[in-house]
């Protein structure tokens, strides 16, 4: 079945240092791709997504590209603060609608 | 503000007790969600609800059921026939035309067993 593969935490990175979390799929058809956000004690917030290949998905100075070639939706963001500590889930919509998610990568960004 | 609150924040259950995970949302969503989150996974999608009186089991439904006697509310009983109930559970909300994509969580509840 669909399903989601993203890189095992946890990350540390010290603040305004460049992130990348990697994330690819394995899907029948074309998904929607998606990045959620989980903080500390909270549930999730869907961060960004994108609905077809090219697409440029973006959001509080996160981004992340449907790249259908490399089967890949990595997210980035440019300089993190600590702020952006949390848990980030790749995600995928599937051929029948239901959501597929990744086990989930752990930030945390010291000052 | 609109949004879902789930209680309680924290909930322990004895061995064999049934014990009910409450799920209000007042954003006026067709669509509720139960998922089930365990350290290092994915979240898990224990059953979702698309209309009133009518839910439909996900991947891992053994051991729960819930009703969807009201709009706004999607109560899990996670039942004594579940041998691992311990958890994190998010209930999610979206309207329908998002097929069944959650667009907003709760901030969960954390099931421990005694």
């Amino acid at each position: 079945g669909d399903s989601v593969t993203q890189m095992e935490g946890p990350v540390t990175l010290s603040e305004e240092a460049f992130l990348t979390i990697n994330c690819t799929y394995t899907a029948t058809g074309y998904p929607s791709l998606f990045w959620y956000v989980q903080y500390p004690g909270e549930g999730l917030q869907l961060l960004l997504k994108a609905t077809k290949a090219d697409d440029k998905g973006s959001n509080k100075g996160f981004e992340a590209t449907y790249r259908k070639e490399t089967t890949s939706f990595h997210l980035e963001k440019g300089s993190v603060q600590v702020s952006d500590s949390a848990v980030y889930f790749c995600a995928l919509s599937d051929q029948d609608n239901d959501m597929r998610f990744g086990a989930g990568t752990r930030l945390t960004v010291k000052p | 503000d609109g949004g879902i609150t789930q209680s309680p924040k924290y909930l322990f259950r004895k061995e064999g007790q049934n014990v009910t995970l409450s799920c209000e949302q007042n954003l006026n969503h067709d669509a509720m969600y139960w998922y089930r989150q365990d350290p290092g996974q994915g979240l898990r999608l224990i059953y979702y609800s698309q209309i009133v009186n009518d839910f439909q089991k996900g991947d891992i439904a053994e051991g729960y059921s819930v009703s969807r006697e009201k709009k706004e509310s999607f109560p899990l009983t996670v039942t004594s026939a579940q041998k691992n109930p311990t958890a994190f559970y998010l209930c999610a909300s979206s309207i329908l035309r998002q097929g069944r994509q959650p667009q907003h969580f709760g901030d969960g509840t954390r099931l421990s067993i005694l």
